[in-house]
């Protein structure tokens, strides 16, 4: 079993549409939790990051995490044609030397 | 402030061949990483480097070398490439303790081993 799982889509939605991406993890060590998004042909870049059970929000953007169901989600209000990417989840323990990617979510806002 | 450059973009090899990926980075950190990107899979750790002199190993770090001689630089070495090695390189930096600060992505480097 892989410590972080991911749907990995593809998810194609319209314009102004709530989007909602989610990931499963096995390994109850992991406390800090971060969402990437990556452009095609490009390197990952961080969108969100939290370390607590709750919400954060960002913009259109809202990380949401529970750790009693080992779970997390991220929702994408208004989506816009330049939120098209893949979205990644990713987890570290306390020590954060080590990171665990999921798959990936591929994301198509269609105008 | 070039943040993380890596070369080269795209490579070719043949099994059996060594080669180095070379990453760079301008922004003094100490934490520094090595990813494979693969269809299905994700970005899986390497191996990574919380400061010059001192590397580990992440998870899947056979048939990889690293060193890390300086603060910005972290060359990935591949002893005797296998197809197996066909994949997207991504090297990634941040400070110290990389879960708390934003961890910085290069371009990647494209290698396919026939």
């Amino acid at each position: 079993q892989k410590e972080v799982e991911q749907d990995p889509g593809p998810l194609s939605v319209p314009e102004g549409a709530i989007v909602s991406l989610n990931c499963t993890y096995s390994n109850s060590a992991f406390q800090y939790f971060m969402w990437y998004r990556q452009y095609s042909r490009k390197g990952p870049e961080l969108l969100m990051y939290t370390y607590s059970s709750g919400n954060k929000e960002d913009g259109r953007f809202t990380a949401q995490v529970d750790k009693s169901s080992k779970y997390i989600s991220l929702f994408i209000r208004d989506s816009q044609p330049s939120d098209s990417a893949t979205y990644l989840c990713a987890m570290s323990d306390w020590a954060g030397n080590q990171f665990y990617f999921g798959t990936g979510t591929s994301l198509t806002v269609i105008p | 402030n070039a943040g993380v450059t890596q070369t080269p973009k795209f490579q070719v090899l043949k099994t059996g061949q060594s080669m180095t990926l070379q990453c760079a980075q301008d922004m003094n950190h100490e934490y520094m990483s090595w990813y494979r990107q693969d269809p299905g899979m994700g970005l899986r750790l390497i191996h990574y480097s919380v400061g010059a002199g001192i590397t580990d190993q992440g998870e899947v770090p056979n048939g990889y070398n690293v060193s890390r001689s300086t603060t910005e630089d972290f060359p990935l070495r591949l002893l005797s490439a296998a197809p197996s090695q066909t994949s997207v390189y991504f090297c990634a930096s941040t400070t110290a303790g990389g879960n708390t600060d934003t961890q910085y992505f290069g371009p990647g480097t494209r290698l396919t081993v026939l």
